[in-house]
């Protein structure tokens, strides 16, 4: 099973700033997904990434596939209190033996203050 | 596209009382679901995979006489908790796959008294 780390684990910043949320895997993956989820509500899919160096923007996010593989970030710019909630990175197993299960990275929650 | 509801949004339940929890994928027919519980601001963790037409598979450390997994049509998956306790109190969620993505419900939030 691959293990998906997640940094940072909470983020507090003013409306306006910048910030990077990283993840990480111990091995290559396919593909990875990225989901925002706010609280009492399930995860919404935002991006999934593919290609490795893939770079793929939404809006202020931008979300990068590093060329191994092996990691991806996702910048936000100029935050705004709206974009409040909990981050989380996903990759999906091996359809074949494992039903294409997903295995998520501990989160990032992020606060942004207006 | 490709959405998963969940029913009942909440519930509120005695101890020792069973709490039945549906999740439809609406638009798309998945043959296998899965079910997560999550923790206030911690990740998903993964409970089962819900196979259609067969017995579910459960992750480790998971009962499965505590929770039962029911597949039975192409579109609904049940979640039912049994003899709940007040530890089984969370945030239940459930997600079916479509293509090489997992696509979720809103959730239910379970709370035992």
């Amino acid at each position: 099973t691959q293990l998906l780390e997640q940094s940072p684990q909470f983020l507090s910043i003013q409306e306006g700033e910048n910030l990077t949320v990283y993840c990480n895997s111990s091995s290559v993956f396919s593909s990875l997904q990225w989901y925002r989820q706010e609280p009492g509500e399930g995860p919404v899919l935002l991006v999934t990434v593919v290609t490795g160096g893939e770079v793929k923007k939404l809006k202020r996010l931008t979300f990068q596939f590093g060329d191994a593989r092996k990691d991806s970030s996702l910048h936000i710019t100029a935050a705004q209190p709206g974009d409040t909630g909990l981050y989380l990175c996903a990759l999906q197993e091996d359809r074949n033996t494992n039903a294409g299960k997903s295995t998520f990275g501990d989160g990032t929650t992020l606060t942004v203050k207006p | 596209g490709a959405v998963v509801s969940q029913h009942p949004s909440w519930v509120i339940c005695k101890s020792g009382t069973s709490v039945k929890i549906e999740c439809r994928s609406l638009d798309f027919q998945a043959t296998t679901m899965f079910w997560y519980r999550q923790f206030p601001k911690q990740s998903l963790m993964l409970m089962a995979t819900s196979n259609e037409g067969s017995k579910a598979t459960y992750e480790q450390g998971v009962e499965k006489d505590k929770f039962l997994i029911n597949h039975a049509s192409l579109t609904l998956s049940t979640l039912t908790v049994t003899s709940a306790h007040p530890e089984d109190s969370s945030f239940y969620i459930c997600s079916a796959g479509l293509v090489d993505t997992q696509y979720f419900g809103p959730g239910t939030r379970l709370t035992v008294l």
